[in-house]
């Protein structure tokens, strides 16, 4: 299997910064990543396919990058409505891993 | 707007089995891929496999093979997930999530909750 490895775990930020999620896979998946934000109590929600498209919706202070086995999730200009959990996805081959998740939270 | 309602929670015990349901609107149902993922409280997405409601074709993550059957209902557009000898490590919300790939949209999530 693949795995996925996010770093950091946890993060705290402020409304209005800047910040960056990485993920590695243990082998290159090309740019078959995806990027999902999960809130408290509510299902996943897509943000960022095949390693940097934009989900329609999603506003533009997301973005992702890389290939291969790094990459990377940025948001900038936090809004209060980002503090969530972030997760990455490989669908290079089944079974179809996640990370283990980035906490945001308010500092 | 392309929808995915679950059914509702469940309590089991030990030993026994689960189907939950996941019902598409929106959308051709046959034309995408159904995935089932779990999250146990607090911990992170676990892939349990897939289905191709176009003619039934499944994969399933090697730990759950033999334990697990997705199932789906085309005239009702509808997808099921049966989860068969159910242990307390089986608690946890279950999702259903349409796509090859990306998942999106995804259910509302279905809490299964094994207890004696």
């Amino acid at each position: 299997d693949i795995q996925m490895t996010q770093s950091p775990s946890s993060l705290s930020a402020s409304v209005g910064d800047r910040v960056t999620i990485t993920c590695r896979a243990s082998q290159s998946i090309s740019i078959y990543l995806n990027w999902y934000q999960q809130k408290p109590g509510k299902a996943p929600k897509l943000l960022i396919y095949a390693a940097s498209n934009l989900q329609s919706g999603v506003p533009s202070r997301f973005s992702g990058s890389g290939s291969g086995t790094d990459f990377t999730l940025t948001i900038n200009s936090l809004q209060p409505e980002d503090f969530a959990t972030y997760y990455c996805q490989q669908y290079y081959s089944p079974p179809y891993t996640f990370g283990q998740g980035t906490k945001l939270e308010i500092k | 707007q392309v929808q995915l309602v679950q059914s509702g929670a469940e309590v089991k015990k030990p030993g026994a089995s689960v189907k939950v349901s996941c019902k598409a609107s929106g959308y051709t149902f046959a034309s995408f891929d159904i995935n089932w993922v779990r999250q146990a409280t607090g911990q992170g997405l676990e892939w349990m496999g897939s289905m191709i409601p176009n003619n039934g074709n499944t994969r399933y993550a090697q730990k759950f093979q033999g334990r697990v059957t997705m199932t789906r209902s085309t005239s009702i557009s509808t997808a099921y997930m049966e989860l068969s000898s159910l242990t307390s490590e089986d608690t946890a919300v279950y999702y259903c999530a349409r796509g090859t790939g990306r998942f999106d949209p995804w259910g509302q999530g279905t809490l299964v909750t094994v207890s004696s």
